[in-house]
């Protein structure tokens, strides 16, 4: 069964800081890995998607990049602003029509 | 911009009663999810659904679990006999199913089952 882990749980930076978040998934079979942002109690908003073909996508500050092969995305937002903390959850595609996603990095900018 | 809705927003229902849950995915999507996300926990995959027939579901999808598109917009998922642990979050889903398959999020129903 694909397990999809997210590194860190947590992060806090300050104002203008360039970061990384992690996703590991075991089973290098994806379809494609999609990024996404949840605010507290709301629903979830489509960042980024990478096809298992490609090896990056970019939107405005995000960078998303994917190494299939060792399992691994990671999500770059560039000069972080208060207004991106969230939680920011990663999920693959791996058999037809399933989904399985990590817990979650929960950002705070400060400001 | 077109956007997948739910309702309502907030269910509190008795342990034991049935619920619906509603959903409005993207017109012209062709395959839609349901998931739910318990407090604190993981976005879980309940079912998807395309071409009017299940296509995939996850051990949490058992019999108290069901879902219909009774017409060319709704999509719906209907628990038979709540139990306290469905109280969680519940979130549609919809792709439109052309090259890129993106899923579009609806803001989701909390159900509180007392």
């Amino acid at each position: 069964k694909q397990e999809v882990t997210q590194i860190p749980a947590a992060l806090s930076v300050p104002e203008g800081e360039n970061l990384v978040l992690n996703c590991s998934f075991t089973d290098s079979a994806i379809y494609n890995l999609q990024w996404f942002r949840q605010d507290p109690g709301k629903g979830l908003t489509s960042l980024l998607l990478i096809q298992s073909s490609q090896r990056e996508q970019t939107s405005g500050r995000l960078n998303a990049s994917l190494d299939k092969s060792s399992g691994r995305s990671t999500l770059y937002i560039a000069a972080s602003q208060p207004g991106d903390s969230a939680t920011y959850l990663c999920a693959v595609k791996s058999n037809f029509n399933k989904f399985y996603f990590g817990s979650g990095t929960k950002l705070n900018v400060k400001p | 911009e077109p956007e997948v809705t739910q309702t309502p927003s907030h269910q509190v229902t008795q342990m034991g009663q049935e619920v619906i849950l509603r959903c409005v995915p993207i017109s012209n999507h062709l395959y839609f999810y349901w998931y739910r996300q318990i407090l604190g926990q993981k976005v879980e995959f309940l079912v998807s659904f395309y071409n009017n027939e299940i296509s995939e579901k996850s051990e949490i999808f058992d019999d108290q679990f069901s879902v219909e598109r009774p017409d060319g917009s709704n999509f719906t998922l209907k628990i038979r006999s709540t139990k306290l642990e469905d109280s969680a979050m519940y979130f549609c889903a919809s792709i439109g199913g052309g090259v890129v398959d993106e899923q579009f999020f609806g803001p989701g129903t909390r159900l509180t089952v007392l």
